[in-house]
């Protein structure tokens, strides 16, 4: 089945514990992107991938970092988590960056005490 | 300034009307898409609709139709027959084409705040 996973789905850690969310797809998708949906703003982009070796900062990349050693893996680092990090986490592929749809993972949702 | 404006927070329809969600954009580039999602209360983000710029004709997929209108700047998406199941948020969303000097907003999806939809029985 194609799907872009995540995990874990949900996680409650506390301040300064990294953490990393991963995400996988099985689509043999060129674009990944990351995205947090906050109450009122919708979601906004973390980072996105155009494709291997190749990322880029999106709207609120502060606190976070990404890698794209595979073409199928996009993993979300906290490197030291702050209670404003809490959030829903969203990752997301699609064939290229234009005019595809993209295909979202189930969400990880993560709360920082 | 906001990219995406969904003015509408919620809405509510009787089941079997239609309903329509307002989404207006700015953009100064040509090339550009536009979506919508939806959001059950499961959270899943599912993918309903598409509109290129470029699109003469209003796209349609069953139920869904968007009502693109490039001029004002507007593309809102018409719900025909309303059912409990499309109770749900839902989400405009705009990926702009590859005019911007620095690439940087190249593939990058801007979404709006979204509406919560309410179908009554």
């Amino acid at each position: 089945e194609a799907q872009v996973t995540q995990n874990p789905r949900y996680l409650i850690t506390v301040t300064g514990k990294k953490l990393t969310v991963t995400c996988s797809q099985n689509m043999n998708h060129e674009y990944m992107s990351w995205y947090r949906q906050d109450p009122g703003l919708g979601l906004r982009q973390i980072y996105y991938s155009m494709n291997v070796e190749v990322t880029d900062k999106g709207d609120v990349p502060e606190g976070y970092k990404v890698s794209r050693k595979e073409k199928r893996n996009f993993p979300l680092i906290l490197e030291s988590p702050s209670p404003n990090q809490t959030s829903l986490y969203f990752c997301a592929s699609s064939p290229s960056p234009y005019p595809y749809e993209q295909y979202f993972g189930p969400g990880t949702r993560l709360t920082v005490t | 300034a906001q990219k995406i404006t969904q003015t509408q927070p919620g809405m509510f329809v009787q089941e079997k009307e239609a309903v329509t969600l307002d989404c207006t954009y700015d953009t100064s580039d040509q090339s550009y898409g536009l979506f919508w999602y939806k959001q059950p209360s499961s959270g899943e983000m599912i993918f309903l609709i598409y509109q290129g710029s470029y699109d003469e004709q209003n796209a349609t997929e069953g139920r869904y139709s968007l009502n693109f209108q490039k001029a004002r700047k507007s593309a809102n998406l018409v719900i025909s027959a309303s059912q409990l199941g499309d109770s749900a948020m839902y989400f405009c969303a705009m990926r702009e084409g590859d005019s911007n000097a620095g690439g940087t907003s190249y593939g990058k999806l801007t979404f709006g705040q979204g509406t919560i939809l309410t179908v009554h029985p």
